[in-house]
């Protein structure tokens, strides 16, 4: 059964530091990722998405991918306390198949 | 647009009782997904249809769990004989194709078995 692993479970960083989280599929037949931020008593909504190896930016947020390890990886520079949140990654195959989410990475920023 | 709609947003029942959820996805998409939500599992995939077909319910509990989607505009969740560990957030979220990525959910279903 396709899992998605995501560490750590919780990270707390100060203000103005980098996030670094990370995620990585058991499914050798994925193809996708994206990486989801859930507030608190919020619905998840999607941060980035990353389907080809390398690095994508945008604003302070950095996502990396190596498909040969099924590794993603997202980072936040220059945090805010606005950025805690529960961080969700997701995969994918192509093909129509379900997307799978990891049990997140909960951010606490302090101020 | 909307949004993806779920009601009830919050519902108690009594173990042993039956609930319904419903969702109404964004206008245009053709991919509905149903996942449950607890601090403890997660979030679950239950089941996902596509231009009303269903696709993959291997996320579902047999027994008791079933999904539909009669219409292009509305899909329910049906729960019987519910029971403690039912209790969860449950999400509907919708995309524009089962590969196009971002799946906008709705603000989930609270429910609570007592």
């Amino acid at each position: 059964q396709q899992k998605v692993q995501q560490s750590p479970e919780s990270l707390i960083v100060p203000e103005g530091g980098m996030a670094s989280l990370n995620c990585t599929s058991s499914d050798r037949n994925v193809d996708y990722f994206w990486w989801y931020r859930q507030h608190s008593g919020k619905s998840p909504k999607m941060l980035m998405s990353i389907f080809s190896n390398g690095e994508k930016e945008e604003g302070r947020f950095t996502v990396h991918l190596n498909k040969a390890s099924l590794h993603t990886s997202l980072h936040i520079r220059d945090s805010q306390p606005s950025d805690s949140a529960l961080y969700l990654c997701a995969a994918s195959r192509t093909g129509g198949y379900k997307v799978v989410f990891g049990s997140g990475t909960r951010l606490l920023v302090s101020p | 647009n909307a949004g993806v709609i779920q009601t009830p947003r919050h519902k108690v029942t009594g173990k042993g009782q039956e609930a319904t959820l419903w969702c109404e996805p964004i206008s245009g998409h053709s991919a509905v997904f149903w996942y449950r939500q607890t601090i403890v599992q997660g979030l679950e995939f239950l089941t996902y249809f596509r231009n009303q077909a269903p696709i993959d319910d291997s996320g579902m509990p047999k027994e008791r769990f079933s999904a539909q989607m009669p219409n292009q505009s509305h899909s329910t969740l049906k729960i019987q004989s519910t029971q403690p560990q039912d209790s969860a957030v449950y999400l509907c979220a919708s995309s524009l194709g089962a590969n196009t990525g971002q799946l906008y959910f709705g603000e989930g279903s609270k429910l609570t078995v007592l």
